[in-house]
């Protein structure tokens, strides 16, 4: 069975740009989970779909967003870049989400210049 | 806000000794855990997880120890292999759900030959 896949794998924005990542889960995995992660502050949950609804939200601004579409695929928008964002961002995958672990992909580098 | 950490941010080995990572989470109403590896330019690798109805359990040459009197989780790998060398991430669902995670902050693992 595959894996999650992100794509792309690197991406080199500006400052102001927005920028969409993708986020294909395991084949009959219908929780997707979105996480940043960085040196300073480590893995942080940004928010988690599932039957393409918003369950869960973490602490961020809403310039981050993201959307579920019905094969359970899903993208995570970031607009008006800010250097901080630079970062690598993980998509999880799991059946459900409730009890059983997520499985994740390796990510999308994200460089704001 | 509470948060998940870990003891020590390194820790050396020598292949084949046994290896003890720690991990402080500060949730008392968290109750589920999961130990993730992460080697590099790779994303998270589930582990094993535990939710707090149990206090240990084993899976293949790693078992997961969970204290909830003094908030205390250790992984520990057996048969420490150089395959084995990587970046080892706690995590805990402050809402009982394995989708929503609060991350430690991490310990690479170095195996030595």
């Amino acid at each position: 069975k595959a894996g999650v896949t992100q794509t792309p794998r690197y991406l080199i924005k500006t400052r102001g740009q927005q920028v969409t990542l993708s986020c294909s889960p395991i084949s009959g995995h219908r929780s997707v989970s979105w996480y940043q992660q960085t040196p300073g502050q480590g893995l942080q949950f940004l928010f988690e779909y599932f039957s393409e609804t918003q369950r869960n939200k973490g602490n961020f601004p809403g310039r981050f967003s993201g959307r579920q579409f019905s094969n359970s695929r899903s993208e995570m928008n970031v607009s008006t870049l800010e250097l901080g964002d630079s970062a690598l961002y993980l998509c999880a995958s799991s059946p459900d989400g409730s009890n059983q672990p997520q499985h994740f992909g390796d990510g999308t580098r994200l460089s704001i210049l | 806000g509470e948060s998940v950490g870990l003891h020590l941010p390194t820790l050396s080995v020598q292949e084949g000794d046994n290896s003890i990572i720690n991990c402080a989470y500060s949730n008392s109403a968290s109750d589920y855990f999961i130990w993730y590896k992460q080697e590099s330019g790779k994303g998270p690798q589930f582990i094993i997880d535990i939710r707090s109805n149990m206090d240990k359990r084993q899976g293949q040459r790693v078992t997961v120890l969970l204290n909830k009197t003094v908030k205390h989780l250790s992984l520990q790998i057996a048969a420490t292999q150089p395959g084995d060398s990587a970046v080892y991430f706690c995590a805990e669902s402050p809402t009982g759900s394995a989708r929503q995670l609060t991350f430690g902050s991490g310990t690479q693992l170095t195996v030595l030959p």
